[in-house]
C-alpha cells in the first residue's frame, strides 16, 4: 500500500522568512519516486521536482530546496525568503516502481506568505 | 502544443444525469490519470489507464467509468450524477510509469456541480 502524508494543513509566514513543508510517505517498495506539485490560487498544478528513490541527493533550485531522507521516510521541501507569489497548495506524491501502479497524493499544504 | 486538454471546463448537472468528461493528450504518453480535488482532500486517484485499452481503478473509483479507445483520449464518465460527485476533476498524462516516466502533466480542470 501507499500512503502520503501532509500533516500541515495550512501555514502563514511572513514575507522573507524561510518555511519547511513536511512530507511523510508510506511504502514497502524499494523502488518507488516522489513529486512535488504547486497549486497557485489560478488552479493549475505546476511540476517542482522528481526525486526517485535510489537518488538521495538533496536538490536546491533558486529558493526552493529539497530534503530527501530514506531513513525517516520523508521528502521536505523548504522555500527561503519566501514571497508572496509562493502562496499556493502544495502537494507531495508518491508512485511506485511497477508498471501498474498508481500515483498518489498527499492532501497538500495551504502556504500563505503574508506581506 | 496544447498539452492535456479537458472539456468541459465547467457543468451543472442534475442528481440522476449523466455526463462524460473527456481529457485529451497530444503528447503521445502511455498513461494517463484522472483525480478529483475537494477542499481539505488533496487529489484523489479515481481512475488510470496504462495504455490504449487498458483501464484500472484507484482509490475513489465507484461512481464512474472510464473509457481509454485511443492512445490520446480518456474519457471519464457519470452514468447517474450525485451530488457528492461535485468537485473539481484533473486529468493527467506521463510517458510510462516507473522510475524514468518523467512528470504528470495536467489538464486545467473541470469544475462540476451536482445539484
Amino acid at each position: 500500500a501507499q500512503k502520503v502524508t501532509q500533516a500541515q494543513t495550512e501555514i502563514s509566514v511572513v514575507e522573507k522568512e524561510d518555511v519547511t513543508l513536511d512530507c511523510v510517505y508510506e511504502t514497502r517498495d524499494t523502488t518507488y519516486y516522489l513529486f512535488w506539485y504547486k497549486q497557485p490560487p489560478s488552479g493549475e498544478l505546476v511540476f517542482l521536482i522528481r526525486r526517485n528513490s535510489f537518488d538521495e541527493q538533496n536538490e536546491i533550485s533558486g529558493r526552493y530546496s529539497w530534503n530527501f531522507q530514506k531513513s525517516t521516510s520523508s521528502f521536505n521541501f523548504t522555500i527561503t525568503a519566501s514571497q508572496v507569489v509562493d502562496s499556493a497548495v502544495y502537494f507531495c506524491a508518491l508512485g511506485l516502481g511497477n508498471r501498474d501502479d498508481k500515483i498518489i497524493f498527499g492532501k497538500g499544504t495551504r502556504l500563505h506568505i503574508l506581506p | 502544443n496544447a498539452g492535456v486538454t479537458q472539456t468541459p471546463k465547467f457543468r451543472v448537472l442534475k442528481t440522476g444525469q449523466s455526463m462524460t468528461l473527456l481529457c485529451a493528450q497530444d503528447m503521445n504518453h502511455e498513461y494517463m490519470y484522472w483525480y478529483r480535488q475537494d477542499p481539505g482532500m488533496g487529489l484523489r486517484l479515481i481512475h488510470y489507464s496504462v495504455g490504449e485499452g487498458t483501464t484500472a481503478k484507484g482509490e475513489v473509483p465507484d461512481g464512474y467509468n472510464v473509457s481509454r479507445l485511443k492512445k490520446q483520449n480518456f474519457l471519464l464518465g457519470l452514468e447517474s450524477a450525485a451530488p457528492s460527485q461535485t468537485s473539481v476533476y484533473f486529468c493527467a498524462s506521463s510517458l510510462g510509469q516507473g522510475l524514468w516516466a518523467g512528470e504528470l502533466f495536467f489538464g486545467e480542470g473541470s469544475r462540476l456541480t451536482v445539484l
